[in-house]
């Protein structure tokens, strides 16, 4: 398998636009988690879905942004508007909770810059 | 809420040594917790996972111990080589049924050859 796929690798944009991420799982995989990263707060749940509907949205940090998961093979994460303090390394994750420990499958990441 | 606290200083070490790394959690006692390793540009990558009723577990040269008396887990890398040389992040449960995880803020190992 080719592992967890996301795109774009990096991402540059300015302040105002909108921001979509990709995501496409391990295929078999039942859970997705999107997670952000940066440097003052680490690595972050933003949210996770189970078998395409999203379970807990809680760690989203406000309306601008938003997730969708329409089949099990993708996923979106995305921004609108942007603003600066959105910079940061987003991640996608998938695990398969029938499997023998409940470990999860990250992707390469999306370095985003909002300027 | 839960806190994991990992030394934010980077662990210096020489080649051969063993690397100890700890993970410390304030709040409950999670089901299981977790050790990741992420390479810079790159996702972090499942190491090893001990349960709440596990002391300790081994892969080849990797130990992990876990104190629910102590609140604290230990990662052990033996034999270190420069090659072991990334940022190691724990990584508990939420401990409501979900499969969520809170990740520490890691701590960055050098290996010296």
């Amino acid at each position: 398998d080719a592992g967890v796929i996301q795109s774009p690798r990096h991402e540059v944009t300015e302040m105002g636009q909108e921001v979509t991420l990709r995501c496409k799982p391990i295929s078999g995989h039942d859970y997705l988690f999107w997670y952000r990263q940066t440097m003052m707060r680490g690595l972050e749940l933003l949210i996770y879905f189970n078998n395409n509907v999203p379970i807990d949205d809680s760690g989203m940090p406000e309306d601008r942004f938003s997730a969708k998961m329409p089949n099990a093979s993708f996923s979106t994460l995305k921004i609108q508007p942007s603003e600066p303090r959105d910079s940061a390394v987003y991640f996608c994750a998938s695990s398969w909770v029938g499997g023998p420990e409940e470990t999860q499958y990250f992707g390469p990441g999306t370095r985003l810059l909002v300027l | 809420s839960q806190k994991i606290e990992q030394n934010s200083e980077a662990l210096n070490i020489q080649e051969g040594k063993t690397a100890t790394l700890t993970c410390n959690y304030t709040n409950y006692s999670p089901a299981y917790l977790q050790w990741y390793r992420q390479d810079p540009g790159r996702g972090p990558v499942f190491l090893l996972l001990i349960r709440e009723n596990e002391k300790e577990k081994r892969k080849e040269r990797l130990k992990v111990t876990f104190d629910t008396t102590l609140k604290q887990s230990l990662f052990h890398i033996t034999a270190s080589q420069p090659a072991d040389s990334a940022t190691y992040l724990c990584a508990l449960d939420m401990m409501d049924s979900s499969y969520k995880l809170i990740f520490g803020s890691g701590t960055r190992l050098l290996v010296r050859p």
